[in-house]
């Protein structure tokens, strides 16, 4: 069974923070894809990565791929209110199953 | 709004009543998947259809759960005899390709079912 594991569960920062968020598996996935999810709705595709070692950017969040496609981090430089949600993970093994994070809580407080 | 829709955004049920939530993929999209989501916590895959057809229902309950894509008409995730532990958020989210393409998936803002 293949299983995806964040870490930390749940984040408060202070705005202008910092912060890395990590994806992790012992099964290697072909891509990977982070959704952010804010109360009350379904979750929104930031990202996908599908080459090992591949870094993506998206304004202030850096997106990585291990280099065995196994992990995967999200970092966030000065961190903001608007950045507050709920960040999964996602995995498939090149089929239509898209296999799910626990999630990252994320609060940044103004 | 051409996103996917989902309904009711809110059921109430008591144990042992049926729940029935609809979702109509995005215009164009063929691939629908049932998620379920418990508070705190992350997606767990239930369902995967194409029109017509369920490709992969290893992530639903043997039993009293049962989900259909039919030809025409919305997709359809149903619950016979609810009992507290069905009480969950569930999403439909559809997408334009399957296979090996890493397409992204669009979510629905999910139904939240609460059983008494």
């Amino acid at each position: 069974t293949q299983l995806l594991e964040q870490s930390p569960q749940f984040l408060s920062i202070q705005e202008g923070e910092n912060l890395t968020v990590y994806c992790n598996s012992s099964s290697v996935f072909s891509s990977l894809q982070w959704y952010r999810q804010e109360p009350g709705e379904g979750p929104v595709l930031l990202v996908t990565v599908v080459t090992g070692g591949e870094v993506k950017k998206l304004k202030r969040l850096t997106f990585q791929f291990g280099d065995a496609r196994k992990d995967s981090s999200l970092h966030i430089t000065a961190a903001q209110p608007g950045d507050t949600g709920l960040y999964l993970c996602a995995g498939t093994s090149g089929t239509y199953k898209y296999i799910f994070g626990t999630g990252t809580r994320l609060k940044v407080l103004a | 709004n051409a996103g996917v829709m989902q309904n009711p955004r809110h059921l109430v049920r008591r144990r042992g009543q049926e729940a029935r939530l609809r979702c109509s993929p995005m215009k164009g999209h063929s691939h629908v998947y049932w998620y379920r989501q418990l508070p705190e916590e992350g997606l767990k895959f239930m369902v995967y259809l194409q029109k017509e057809n369920i490709i992969d229902e290893s992530g639903m309950p043997k039993e009293r759960f049962s989900a259909e894509f039919p030809k025409e008409g919305p997709s359809i995730l149903r619950i016979q005899q609810v009992v507290r532990g069905d009480s969950a958020a569930y999403f439909c989210a559809s997408s334009p390709v399957a296979g090996s393409q890493a397409g992204e998936l669009f979510f629905g803002e999910g139904s939240r079912l609460t059983v008494l």
